[in-house]
């Protein structure tokens, strides 16, 4: 497709269940990002994907949160046992990568995450 | 740990006027440097990019600057119109990869 597509644009769980988000970067761009974003807050990151790897995982709040990305190109997070304190908005950015160099972030319009 | 600071967190001003946000992070080990703009109920628009080795980029009325250094960008909004109203972000990108924000700055331009 021509942008990052995240789906779905809303979910609404309750507490204590699994939730999966789902992203589809941008044809050929090999580096893929996963951030949340709350209310009058900037988005907080969570974690980058270099091809198939996370190349760093260090914003995951806890092991409830988990990501894949097994053929380097969608990508999946995962969510189990949610909190209210999870509702947040889910964007994910995908970005290439020349000569070493990540280009510009493009970003996905964010799935709303609210956990009754 | 990277700290990115925006300031104001708020700016209105009249239509015309030429505006500048700054932004400071902690950690001058930087591989890039950007600014987005995020309207409301939406994702993030890139603006420009700033590589470490430059000192600033422009894009039509937007110009950006980046002193590693000291730890500084400042975006420069020449003759503002309605429709640049906004939250606009900085972020700076580690040496893993990783892109950390600031809080962002919501500008309002009155027409």
């Amino acid at each position: 497709g021509a942008g990052v597509s995240q789906t779905p644009s809303n979910k609404v769980t309750e507490k204590g269940k699994y939730v999966e988000l789902r992203c589809d970067p941008i044809s050929g761009h090999t580096a893929l990002y996963w951030y949340r974003q709350s209310l009058g807050q900037g988005p907080e990151f969570l974690i980058y994907f270099q091809g198939t790897g996370a190349a760093d995982d260090s914003g995951l709040p806890n092991d409830r949160f988990f990501a894949v990305r097994p053929e380097g190109s969608v990508s999946t997070l995962k969510i189990q046992r949610t909190e209210r304190g999870d509702s947040a908005v889910y964007l994910c950015a995908s970005s290439a990568i020349v000569g070493g160099t990540n280009e510009k972030l493009f970003f996905g319009s964010g799935t709303q995450l609210s956990v009754l | 740990k990277q700290e990115v600071t925006q300031i104001p967190a708020a700016l209105s001003v009249p239509e015309g006027e030429n505006l500048v946000l700054n932004c400071s992070f902690t950690d001058s080990a930087i591989y890039n440097l950007q600014w987005f703009r995020q309207d409301p109920g939406k994702g993030l628009t890139s603006l420009l990019l700033i590589q470490s080795s430059q000192r600033e980029q422009t894009s039509g009325r937007l110009n950006a600057s980046l002193d590693k250094s000291s730890g500084r960008s400042t975006l420069y909004i020449a003759a503002s119109q309605p429709g640049d109203s906004a939250t606009y972000l900085c972020a700076v990108m580690g040496s893993q990869g990783n892109l950390i924000f600031g809080k962002g700055t919501k500008l309002s331009v009155k027409p």
